[in-house]
């Protein structure tokens, strides 16, 4: 049971846009950064999104991030195959005293 | 653009240690705080703990699951990173990524904040807890 919820799965069409939510407590999200990373299968994670909203270089402006409360999202615009990937969301735990993730959202391009 | 690379995984019986180190190429590790994330086989991402900086007193933070059975160090002279673990269970069987920690700094009024985010990961080493 993580500490953070995502839905497990997601899927969209290509050119679509796919939000994924990442829903937290006041002691993680309701109060510290939250970012996003990209897992594609054998690969170690990449930075997609930081400070809720930023991208890294070299991330296309079809990835946003965005925060309200204590709940985050990711949205991907413009839906493309290499888009498929597992996407997780992280956040500091002020109570836990640690990084928490949430369980990881499957995301399938049809 | 800094590369990390993990090494020292293998295999190990229930109850054994083993150390994992995570040498830096390309830039210094020693602004940054550096943390050790896993995933068990088909599992998502755990946050196993983290070292701070030398100007925060090399402050070492643990999840709840390796408290008192790991422990990070790092020698800054070399750009490297170490994870000793000890007490192995089969439960720590995982890829182990040790992964950049990276800090924006945000003044609100007078106060001044840090905000960390995980940047720069390695490719990750396996680690299998087997009898």
């Amino acid at each position: 049971q993580s500490v953070l919820t995502q839905p497990p799965s997601a899927s969209g069409t290509p050119g679509q846009t796919v939000t994924i939510s990442c829903s937290g407590s006041s002691s993680n999200t309701g109060r510290n950064i939250v970012n996003w990373y990209q897992q594609v299968p054998g690969t170690a994670p990449k930075l997609l999104i930081y400070r809720d909203n930023q991208r890294p270089s070299g991330v296309p402006g079809r990835f946003s991030g965005s925060k309200s409360g204590t709940s985050a999202s990711l949205a991907i615009s413009g839906l493309q195959s290499e888009d498929e990937a597992v996407y997780y969301c992280t956040v500091w735990d002020d109570s836990l005293n640690g990084w928490v993730f949430g369980g990881g959202t499957k995301l399938t391009v049809l | 653009e800094v590369e990390l690379v993990e090494s020292g995984g293998g295999s190990v019986q229930p109850g054994g240690s083993l150390r994992l180190s995570c040498a830096a190429s390309g830039s210094s590790l020693s602004d940054h705080y550096v943390d050790w994330v896993r995933q068990a086989p088909g599992r998502g991402l755990e946050w196993v703990g983290r070292i701070s900086n030398k100007a925060h007193r090399y402050t070492r933070d643990y999840a709840a699951s390796v408290k008192g059975r790991f422990v990070i160090s790092r020698d800054d002279s070399q750009n490297s990173v170490t994870l000793q673990m000890k007490s192995l269970k089969v439960e720590d069987t995982a890829v182990y990524y040790c992964v950049r920690e990276s800090r924006d700094p945000l003044w609100v009024g007078e106060l001044l904040y840090y905000l960390h985010y995980m940047d720069v990961w390695g490719r990750g080493t396996p680690v299998t807890v087997s009898s």
